[in-house]
């Protein structure tokens, strides 16, 4: 089945430099892939999400890349801050999922950034 | 608009007892999953309900797990009887038929489960 694999599982940044969480996934026909923060003891709510059709998207300090042809995408946080620190993850739509909402999740990254 | 709201927080039962989590949409969602997340691990798919209907259920472990959502409003998701492997947190969330076909899931707060 499809499959999403995540890494690294943990990452910890100096606050202001840049970090990096990379996915890939198995099955051609995903068409979205969104990405979720969790903060401790919180929600997962959708921080970006991407789309098959395009290549990159950004938010302001936040920007997602896919590689459609490599089957992976990344997340891209510039100038971090204590804030940004959470769990992360990264999901693709699942097999047969378009007409769903069906999302197929990667492991998560603990994103810790030090004041 | 409220979101998603999960009950309770966090159980913690011993193996063999029983378990009922609920998960009470958002106002209008059609569309409801379940899913779980086992210490370190990813968020796995349990179950899709839109309405009333089950409309994916492959992800459900076995058959100790139940889910219903009567009436199309608030899901249970029963499991019984509880297993050690059967603690982490489990999640739901709710989407509506339009935002289903994009993927873009609300999410529950989440019941932790821990079973001793």
């Amino acid at each position: 089945g499809e499959n999403v694999e995540q890494h690294p599982s943990t990452l910890s940044v100096q606050e202001g430099d840049s970090a990096v969480i990379k996915c890939t996934y198995s099955d051609s026909a995903s068409n979205y892939f969104p990405w979720y923060k969790q903060e401790l003891g919180k929600r997962p709510q959708l921080i970006i999400d991407i789309r098959s059709n395009v290549g990159e998207k950004k938010d302001q300090r936040i920007a997602v890349t896919l590689n459609k042809t490599a089957k992976h995408f990344s997340l891209h946080i510039t100038e971090t801050q204590p804030e940004d620190s959470a769990v992360y993850f990264c999901a693709a739509s699942g097999p047969g999922s378009s007409n769903t909402g069906k999302l197929i999740f990667g492991q998560g990254t603990t994103l810790q950034v030090k004041p | 608009e409220a979101g998603v709201t999960q009950f309770p927080s966090h159980s913690v039962i011993e193996k063999g007892q029983t378990v009922t989590l609920r998960c009470d949409p958002i106002s209008g969602h059609d569309n409801l999953y379940w899913y779980r997340r086992v210490m370190g691990k990813e968020i796995k798919f349990l179950l899709h309900f839109v309405k009333e209907s089950k409309q994916d259920e492959s992800g459900m472990p076995n058959n100790r797990f139940l889910a219903e959502r009567t009436g199309g409003t608030y899901s249970t998701l029963k499991v019984q009887p509880a297993e050690l492997e059967d603690s982490g947190v489990y999640f739901c969330a709710s989407s509506s038929s339009g935002r289903a076909l994009a993927g873009e899931l609300f999410f529950g707060e989440g019941s932790r489960l821990t079973v001793l």
